[in-house]
């Protein structure tokens, strides 16, 4: 699986956007680019993943970029729930695919009140 | 219940004890995966089952370090003569299906292992 890189701390003041970067300048065009977060005490949890076109749930948007060798999570209105740290992920799948997922250090998102 | 449960929550070991840690993945999950995190750092893959067929054991740190899934359903992470080193959160973790699917892994709280 592609590596990815983000940066290692970020804040945002509660109630607005927090965009959270990421670099997978060697993803390959199998690999989906997966976001998780980890708040404090508790497992990682799924937020969003896409391929190629940008994706949009109830907790955030994910844009990612034409060339796909980067992308932004995006939290419209952050809440102090949100501090959490947040993992980017590029994985595989299908055939010749690997299921597990390879976490790296994440970001560290603190939401200021 | 409706997300994966781990047992016990916190565990403290005397160095040298066995130690086994339970993982109930959501029920009809094919995968199952078993993570290590050591405080302040991400998640380190230890081992990954497909039903009862564990096809990844590359992150297990030592042959101290073993997993079983028997009936493809409940999970065993044992530990044997454990270390102060083995002192981490052991995360247990399920998804709906294996290679073929694109899905997403559901995470248990942890089990919080400390080694004296």
């Amino acid at each position: 699986d592609a590596k990815t890189t983000q940066p290692p701390s970020m804040d945002c003041a509660e109630g607005r956007a927090a965009n959270l970067p990421c670099n997978h300048s060697t993803i390959s065009g199998n690999e989906y680019v997966y976001w998780y977060r980890q708040i404090h005490s508790q497992g990682p949890q799924y937020i969003i993943h896409g391929l190629k076109n940008n994706e949009t749930n109830e907790m955030a948007s994910l844009i990612i970029t034409e060339d796909r060798k980067s992308s932004t999570l995006i939290l419209p209105h952050a809440t102090l729930r949100d501090t959490a740290v947040y993992y980017c992920i590029a994985k595989g799948w299908g055939l010749g695919g690997d299921d597990k997922i390879i976490f790296g250090k994440g970001t560290r998102l603190h939401i200021l009140p | 219940g409706a997300g994966v449960s781990q047992s016990p929550r916190y565990k403290v070991a005397k160095r040298g004890q066995d130690v086994a840690l339970r993982c109930d993945p959501i029920s009809g999950h094919v995968s199952l995966f078993w993570y290590q995190q050591a405080l302040g750092q991400g998640p380190e893959f230890l081992t990954y089952f497909q039903n009862e067929a564990q096809l990844d054991k590359s992150g297990l740190p030592s042959d101290r370090f073993f997993a079983e899934r028997p009936e493809g359903s409940v999970s065993t992470l044992k530990i044997q003569r454990t270390q102060q080193e083995d002192s981490a959160v052991y995360l247990c973790a399920s998804s709906l299906a294996g290679q073929q699917l694109n899905t997403e892994a559901f995470f248990g709280q942890g089990t919080r292992l400390t080694v004296v």
